[in-house]
């Protein structure tokens, strides 16, 4: 059974405090991993999507990097308009996503 | 470029009692997929249906069901609701392409079951 883990819960950054995300997972065979954004009463808005060890996606402020057992979602110099929920997803095949539970973000002034 | 369009944004039902809710995918989009989000679990797939036909299934009882139209909207139905199936249900639309599909959400019906 696909699994995707998803650490710290929460995290409290300053602004400009660099920090990363962490999404563990196990799959029988990764055909994608993706990084959504989700803001308070919205749904998931998409921002990467990673196929192979290795890969890294950048974005703004955000990088994204795979391994064969994780995913880091770099923030560098973050903002607060950057608070959020991110969420790390999984296929092993098909449109059928297997999503942690999220990391809530909060950047202070 | 219109996104995904969930309607209603907000429901109140009673235990025992059904709900559906509508999804308008993006134009060109003929997939559309369907999850539960709450607290507790985060989101979880429900199902994906594909030119009309559900292509994938979830781990959720036989209350939950749903459909796709020739237009590629879909319809989720719950029957005899209970207190835990109150959520955020999200609805996604995505084309087909060679490498792992991008899912477009709308921006959910909540539903409270009291």
């Amino acid at each position: 059974e696909d699994q995707v883990t998803q650490s710290p819960e929460a995290l409290r950054l300053q602004e400009g405090e660099s920090s990363s995300l962490n999404c563990s997972y196990t799959v029988s065979g990764l055909r994608g991993l993706f990084w959504y954004r989700q803001d308070p009463g919205k749904g998931p808005e998409f921002l990467f999507t990673l196929y192979s060890a290795g890969e890294e996606k950048e974005k703004e402020r955000l990088k994204a990097t795979l391994t064969k057992k994780e995913s880091f979602l770099h923030i560098t110099a973050p903002k607060p308009e950057d608070s959020a929920t991110y969420l790390c997803a999984l296929t092993g095949g098909g449109n059928k996503l297997t999503f942690g539970t999220g990391t809530q973000l909060k950047v202070e002034l | 470029k219109a996104g995904v369009t969930q309607t209603p944004r907000y429901l109140i039902k009673t235990r025992g009692q059904q709900v559906t809710l509508s999804c308008s995918p993006i134009s060109g989009h003929r997939s559309v997929s369907w999850y539960q989000q709450t607290p507790g679990q985060g989101l979880q797939f429900l199902f994906e249906y594909f030119s009309e036909t559900q292509r994938n299934k979830g781990n959720f009882p036989g209350r939950f069901s749903g459909r796709q139209f020739s237009n590629s909207r879909s319809e989720m139905n719950v029957s005899t609701l209970e207190l835990g199936d109150s959520a955020l249900y999200l609805c996604a639309s995505s084309l087909e392409s060679p490498g792992a599909n991008v899912l477009t959400f709308g921006a959910g019906s909540r539903l409270t079951v009291l």
